[in-house]
């Protein structure tokens, strides 16, 4: 089956690095996702990996190692507006997203 | 703003009911999702339209019945819902990836409580 594993809650504090990390088995892969979302709105897009390594996008940056399954979403200097919940979403050999229940970050 | 919007925003309905999910996305993509959302779950996809076509329906009850008039709305008919139905109905558009899109822009959702 097709399985995505995220931690349910993370805390941190201001100011603060933190790492969500994200493991996968997929039938199939063409790109993994992250996604914030705040309470009572939309998920809202923040980074796509498709090959391994790091990509940097301001104070967020995205790992994807695609042999071991994992990847992680490292948020730097925290602000009180990165509290939401972090979706890991995978795209699998038929172009349809699987996702994981979400991390829950609190700040 | 995302582009995609969604209503209403909330329902309450009777299990005897019938109503109907509005989406709506402005982007000019051509392929829409209707997503179910319950708490501590993973987000479902239930279905997907490309180019107005279903491609997706994954094993949705039939109580739900979707409807793509054209690329930029859809619809979610709902009747005979079950308690264990309510949760939040996200409808999401994005390119179809085989035109090299991929990221999918989501509506606010529709929060649906069934009585």
């Amino acid at each position: 089956g097709q399985n995505i594993d995220q931690p349910t809650e993370m805390t941190a504090t201001e100011g603060a690095i933190v790492q969500i990390n994200c493991t996968y088995q997929t039938s199939g892969f063409n790109g993994l996702f992250w996604y914030q979302q705040h309470a009572g709105e939309a998920p809202t897009f923040l980074s796509y990996n498709v090959l391994d390594g790091l990509e940097e996008k301001g104070r967020f940056s995205s790992f994807l190692s695609r042999s071991k399954g994992y990847s992680y979403l490292l948020l730097k200097e925290l602000q009180m507006k990165d509290s939401a919940s972090y979706l890991c979403a995978v795209m699998d050999s038929n172009y349809q997203l699987i996702w994981g229940a979400g991390t829950k970050l609190i700040i | 703003e995302t582009g995609v919007t969604q209503t209403p925003r909330h329902l309450v309905m009777g299990m005897t009911n019938k109503k109907s999910l509005k989406c709506e996305q402005h982007l000019g993509h051509n392929a829409m999702y209707w997503y179910k959302q319950s708490a501590k779950k993973p987000l479902e996809l239930m279905f997907v339209y490309s180019l107005e076509e279903r491609v997706e329906n994954n094993s949705v009850p039939s109580r739900f019945s979707p409807e793509c008039p054209n690329s930029s709305h859809l619809f979610l008919h709902l009747h005979t819902l079950q308690p264990e139905d309510s949760a939040l109905y996200l409808c999401a558009s994005s390119q179809d990836f085989s035109s090299g899109g991929y990221e999918q822009y989501f509506g606010p959702g529709t929060r649906l409580t069934v009585t």
